[in-house]
């Protein structure tokens, strides 16, 4: 099973900042199987990314995504108020398990 | 678009089983391959298995095998997982998850969630 490790865990930053958080797997995601989800407090997970730099409906272009192999970056260009949230990624390889790491918190600094 | 709705939260005895629904409408439903993931309090996404349905495939992480169930009935459109052996460990939000084509792998779509407790 592939093992996602985010850093940093916690990420402090104003609005206007730029944020780059980071995910490390194990071993070679496949396909570039790679997506971010943003998930705030009391409501489901997000999709933002999916197949590591491509946007999900609806998403504003201040997120991208970029990498691969091992190391996957999200990047928010210019945060906003509503940016502030945790942030997961998550391999989906050709065959299961999946996995996500242990998340990313982006705090108002 | 798709949307999940989810059974309503549980709260069971350490030893019991549970069984949450998530019923899929406006799509087709054997267009998607269901996954299940859960949240404990404070934690993050955990992915335990999924179902495709067209196919009657299941797999399932290795932590959960063997006390893990998902299955889906086509006739409601509804998807269930049921964990048996419930410990206080298993207290969380579960939440199913869909892409909109079954060759998606990703989570486009998912359930509101259901919290399931289980304390003495």
């Amino acid at each position: 099973e592939i093992v996602l490790t985010q850093s940093p865990g916690t990420l402090s930053l104003s609005p206007g900042d730029r944020a780059t958080l980071s995910c490390r797997a194990s071993q070679s995601v496949s396909e570039n199987s790679l997506g971010w989800y943003q998930q705030k407090p009391g409501q489901a997970p997000r999709l933002l990314i999916y197949g590591v730099s491509n946007r999900a409906t609806g998403i504003p272009d201040r997120f991208s995504g970029s990498g691969s192999g091992t190391d996957f970056t999200l990047t928010i260009s210019r945060l906003e108020p509503e940016d502030f949230a945790v942030y997961y990624c998550q391999q989906y390889g050709s065959s299961p398990p999946y996995s996500f790491g242990q998340g990313t918190k982006l705090e108002i600094k | 678009q798709v949307q999940l709705v989810q059974s309503g939260a549980e709260v069971k005895d350490p030893g019991s089983s549970v069984k949450v629904s998530c019923k899929a409408s406006g799509g087709t439903f054997t267009s998607y391959t269901f996954s299940w993931v859960r949240q404990a309090p404070g934690q993050g996404l955990e992915w335990m298995g999924r179902i495709i349905p067209i196919l009657g495939i299941t797999n399932y992480t290795h932590k959960f095998q063997g006390r893990v169930t998902i299955t889906a009935d086509k006739s409601t459109s509804t998807v269930y997982m049921g964990l048996s052996s419930l410990r206080s460990e298993d207290t969380a939000v579960y939440y199913c998850a869909i892409g909109w084509a079954s060759t998606i792998r990703y989570f486009q779509s998912w359930g509101q969630g259901t919290l399931v407790s289980v304390s003495s």
